[in-house]
């Protein structure tokens, strides 16, 4: 079955402890992304990658990290959570050739 | 800055009401994507619109791209309480990077039976 896979999918920590999302899919897709969603702020695009080895900015990239070693996995890492990254967070992946994004089930985190 | 422009941002409405959504920007987009997300997972794609002033049908929906690739709509004919969720509109822009794609924030809709 075609899917994007995060974990964990609940995540609740202190800030300043280092923690990582991982993002796995099984689709041989070139495009990953990840996204946070937060009330009133939609869909906001932290970072992407176009290939391994590959990594971009998006939007609200402060404060996180991405790394593309391997095609099919694109981790998170945020070095020193904050309060303000308390959100939910989705990493997507698309291929090349196609226009649909698939989601993971995301990952809602709270930092305290 | 945003983007892509969604209205409204929620709606209630009853069963069998028909309703009408938009996504609006100043941006020319190559193509744009209509999502919807159910509470506790993930968006899922409904309909890619690529050419201007494309119109394509999915069951009870219709979705349009504007002339100008700059706006799209989505029109529920009927609605039913199944049709309850966070739907997105999403664009791909001229220009821009293939894996950088753009989201509205979202319309809410609730239709109650």
């Amino acid at each position: 079955e075609a899917q994007v896979t995060q974990n964990p999918r609940y995540l609740i920590t202190v800030t300043g402890k280092k923690l990582t999302v991982t993002c796995s899919q099984n689709m041989n897709h070139e495009y990953m992304s990840w996204y946070r969603q937060d009330p009133g702020l939609g869909l906001r695009q932290i970072y992407y990658s176009m290939n391994v080895e590959v990594t971009d900015k998006g939007d609200v990239p402060e404060g996180y990290k991405v790394s593309r070693k391997e095609k099919r996995n694109f981790p998170l890492i945020l070095e020193s959570p904050s309060p303000n990254q308390t959100s939910l967070y989705f990493c997507a992946s698309r291929g090349v050739d196609s226009r649909e994004a698939f989601f993971g089930q995301g990952t809602r985190l709270t930092v305290v | 800055t945003q983007l892509l422009e969604q209205s409204p941002q929620f709606l209630s409405i009853q069963e069998g009401e028909n309703l009408t959504v938009y996504c609006n920007s100043s941006s020319v987009f190559s193509s744009l994507q209509w999502y919807r997300q159910e509470p506790g997972e993930g968006p899922v794609l409904l309909v890619t619109v690529v050419t201007g002033g494309e119109v394509k049908k999915l069951k009870r929906l219709t979705f349009q791209f504007g002339d100008a690739r700059k706006d799209s709509s989505l029109h529920i004919t009927a609605a039913q309480p199944g049709d309850t969720g966070l739907y997105l509109c999403a664009g791909a822009r001229y220009g821009g990077s293939q894996g950088n794609l753009i989201f509205g924030k979202g319309t809410k809709l609730s239709v109650k039976p």
